[in-house]
């Protein structure tokens, strides 16, 4: 079997800060979410990547810049944390071909003060 | 509108009871996935499920695409039971997005 590694897995930064995500897969799957999730909600996806160098707008794309430059890593990027972003951010990856089964890491807390 | 509907938001069992959770779609969808959430936040995928029945253990997810519709069944709950449980669809449009539920919210009793 393999593992999504998400860090940190907790983030604590100031508003206005620029604050980096990232996450490492050894399934060697081809494509990979990023997926925020608030309190009592479903996930919401920001930005996902079906091979390397490629990067996909999900719904909630505006205020995050992503990176994919492995096959095996996906970074993500909150470009100005706002009050608000308080929220668990969760990788994911799938083999490809449409979505297929989805495989997530433990999720990164994050927390603006 | 919110294109997936669970429910219900929360369920409280004794051990030993059963449980069925739903989902409903308002859209065309290609297939639809069931996630457990641990409390603390990872994601475990319970089923794949395209269309039809499938069973893992005490779980057994009934997927019906013209219906639009998702069940997850739980037989013989246990305290470890416990936690969050998620739908999420796969649009007919190949968009590699899912969309998910709110979740229900099960607690266990021993």
């Amino acid at each position: 079997g393999g593992i999504i590694t998400q860090t940190p897995k907790f983030l604590i930064g100031q508003e206005g800060q620029k604050l980096t995500l990232k996450c490492q897969q050894n399934f060697n799957h081809d494509t990979m979410y990023w997926y925020r999730q608030d309190s009592g909600k479903g996930l919401r996806l920001i930005y996902y990547s079906i091979t390397e160098n490629d990067l996909q707008k999900g719904d909630l794309s505006e205020g995050y810049d992503a990176s994919r430059e492995k096959k095996s890593s996906f970074s993500l990027t909150v470009t100005s944390a706002q009050k608000n972003e308080m929220a668990v951010f969760l990788c994911a990856s799938s083999i490809g071909k449409n979505t297929g089964q989805l495989y997530f890491g433990e999720g990164s807390k994050l927390t603006v003060l | 509108g919110q294109q997936v509907q669970q429910s219900p938001a929360s369920l409280v069992l004794q051990e030993g009871e059963n449980a069925e959770l739903q989902c409903n779609f308002s859209t065309s969808l290609n297939s639809m996935q069931w996630f457990y959430q641990r409390p603390g936040g990872s994601l475990v995928s319970l089923f794949y499920n395209p269309s039809g029945t499938k069973q893992s253990g005490r779980l057994t997810s009934t997927t019906v695409i013209k219906e639009r519709r998702s069940s997850l069944h739980i037989s013989s709950s246990q305290t470890t039971d416990s936690g969050t449980y998620l739908c999420a669809m796969e649009l007919s449009s190949g968009s590699w997005q899912l969309i998910f539920g709110s979740g229900t919210q099960l607690t266990v009793m021993p």
